[in-house]
């Protein structure tokens, strides 16, 4: 099946700094890439839809100037928590969407575990 | 490897009880989750399991045994809006989310 890689798959910063996430799709060429963070035993909670060559399409409550978002090709797109704090320690996943006439998948990457003391 | 199984696709029909497993070999294990996802949405959040047994949340139960290395996702009295993806996703060791290819539900009438 299709691989969507993240990295770094852990990372530890401290509050202030910022912090670039990668997803790559490996195999393919995504349409869309979703970022989502998710808090410990809840649901993925989705921040924004990327497109590669346009803006993210960030969900309401998320803090565009805050979480950065590029999707510079179709294989990989970039999210940068910038100014970071502690609050926002999470687990961060990416997910690629592919699309054709009569298809419709998403893969999922592995996460990132964000860390900020 | 690391490795999530789970069957491609399913069907059932309408108010009838369907089983959902899903087998797993990682490095480590911190818990095991299942989502639903309809075709183009954002997954939602069923289920998480650690500790061996049953957890039962109305229609939806999940079960695990770390033994085995497997799960499954119950759902009774099925209807129509059940029809959708469901993934199975374990936390290895280092906390990483390993996912399986997901599960088509076709339900029927």
């Amino acid at each position: 099946g299709a691989v969507v890689s993240q990295h770094p798959s852990r990372v530890i910063c401290k509050s202030g700094t910022s912090v670039k996430i990668e997803c790559r799709s490996l195999d393919f060429q995504a349409t869309t890439m979703f970022w989502y963070r998710q808090f410990p035993k809840q649901s993925l909670m989705l921040m924004a839809t990327s497109n590669e060559g346009s803006k993210a399409t960030y969900e309401q409550g998320v803090e565009k100037d805050k979480f950065l978002i590029n999707h510079a090709s179709l294989t990989l797109s970039t999210l940068t928590v910038t100014s970071a704090h502690p609050e926002d320690s999470s687990f961060y996943i990416c997910s690629a969407h592919i699309a054709g006439e009569d298809y419709s998948e998403q893969y999922f990457g592995p996460g990132t575990r964000l860390t900020v003391t | 490897g690391q490795n999530i199984d789970q069957p491609t696709e399913m069907t059932a029909t309408e108010g009838a009880i369907v089983q959902i497993n899903c087998t797993y070999q990682t490095s480590g294990f911190n818990g095991l989750f299942w989502y639903q996802q309809h075709a183009g949405e954002a997954p939602t959040f069923l289920s998480y399991n650690v500790l061996d047994g049953l957890e039962e949340k109305g229609r939806f139960s999940s079960f695990l045994s770390r033994s085995k290395g497997y799960s499954y996702l119950l759902l009774k009295e099925l209807q129509m809006k059940d029809s959708a993806s469901y993934l199975c996703a374990v936390m290895d060791s280092n906390y990483q989310l390993i996912w399986g290819a997901g599960t088509k539900l076709i339900i029927k009438p």
